[in-house]
C-alpha cells in the first residue's frame, strides 16, 4: 500500500458525459501528478500541481482539467468523453518536486 | 507521447533464472526510476538511481544508471513466481518547476515456477 487513494477504483459511463476522479496523497505530500495509461500509448503523464498550483502540464487534452484542494487532495474532470478516453488514471504523490513519485491504484474508466 | 525504449518486450523464463532488462533514451536524465506493475494495480518504485553509474542494489534486484545518463538496466537473481508482473523504467529530468516521469514501454516477465 502506497499510501495515495484514489476513487472510484472503476467507472463506466457514456459518450459525451463527463466524470471526475479522486485522490488524495501519502500524508505529508504536497505534489501530486497525474498519468494515463492506454494500451496504445503506454504511461504518460497528464498535470502535475504543487501545494494547489499548477506547475506542469503533459500530453492533457483540453477537455480535461484538474485542481488541488488546500487539504492537498486533487481532482482530475474528464469531460465530453471519448471512446478513445477509456483508459487507466493513476495519481502519484512526492514530498516536493523532486523526490520519489508513490502511485495510487489508479481508476479505471470505461467509456461505452 | 514518449516512451523510453525499453527492452525484451517480454520475457517467458523458468524459477530460479536471471533476469536482465534495459532501457534507452535519446536524450538525458538526472534520475533513473525502476517500477513494477501487477495486473490492477498502480506501479511500485523497485529502486531510483541518482548519479551516473551508480549501481544499486534492492534485495535480488540491481540496478546501473548509465555513464551516459541516456540508459538504465536492471537485474533480477534468481527469479520467484512472485516476480510475474510488468516492469518500467522511468526517466526523471529536473528543470522549471516539474519532474514529471517519462515511462519505458514495459517489459512483461513470466516465470514459471
Amino acid at each position: 500500500d502506497s499510501g495515495v487513494t484514489q476513487t472510484p477504483k472503476h467507472l463506466i459511463t457514456a459518450t459525451g458525459q463527463r466524470v471526475t476522479l479522486r485522490c488524495s496523497p501519502r500524508s505529508g505530500d504536497l505534489s501530486v501528478y497525474w498519468y494515463q495509461q492506454s494500451l496504445d500509448q503506454g504511461l504518460q503523464f497528464l498535470i502535475q500541481y504543487y501545494n494547489g498550483e499548477e506547475r506542469a502540464k503533459g500530453n492533457i487534452l483540453e477537455r480535461f482539467s484538474a485542481q488541488q484542494f488546500p487539504d492537498l487532495h486533487s481532482e482530475l474532470n474528464l469531460s465530453s468523453l471519448e471512446l478513445g478516453d477509456s483508459a487507466l488514471y493513476f495519481c502519484a504523490s512526492s514530498v516536493g518536486q523532486g523526490d520519489e513519485q508513490f502511485f495510487g491504484p489508479g481508476t479505471r474508466l470505461t467509456v461505452l | 507521447g514518449q516512451q523510453l525504449n525499453q527492452s525484451p518486450q517480454s520475457m517467458f523464463i523458468q524459477e530460479g533464472e536471471d533476469v536482465s532488462m534495459n532501457c534507452t533514451s535519446s536524450s538525458i536524465f538526472n534520475t533513473w526510476l525502476w517500477y513494477k506493475q501487477d495486473p490492477g494495480e498502480g506501479p511500485v518504485l523497485l529502486i531510483a538511481l541518482y548519479k551516473a553509474g551508480e549501481l544499486t542494489s534492492n534485495g535480488r534486484l540491481t540496478a546501473q544508471f548509465g555513464i551516459t545518463r541516456k540508459d538504465s538496466f536492471l537485474n533480477i537473481s534468481a527469479s520467484i513466481p512472485s516476480d510475474v508482473g510488468i516492469y518500467f523504467c522511468a526517466g526523471q529530468r529536473y528543470g522549471g518547476a516539474t519532474n514529471k516521469l517519462i515511462f519505458g514501454t514495459g517489459t512483461l516477465l513470466a516465470v514459471q515456477p
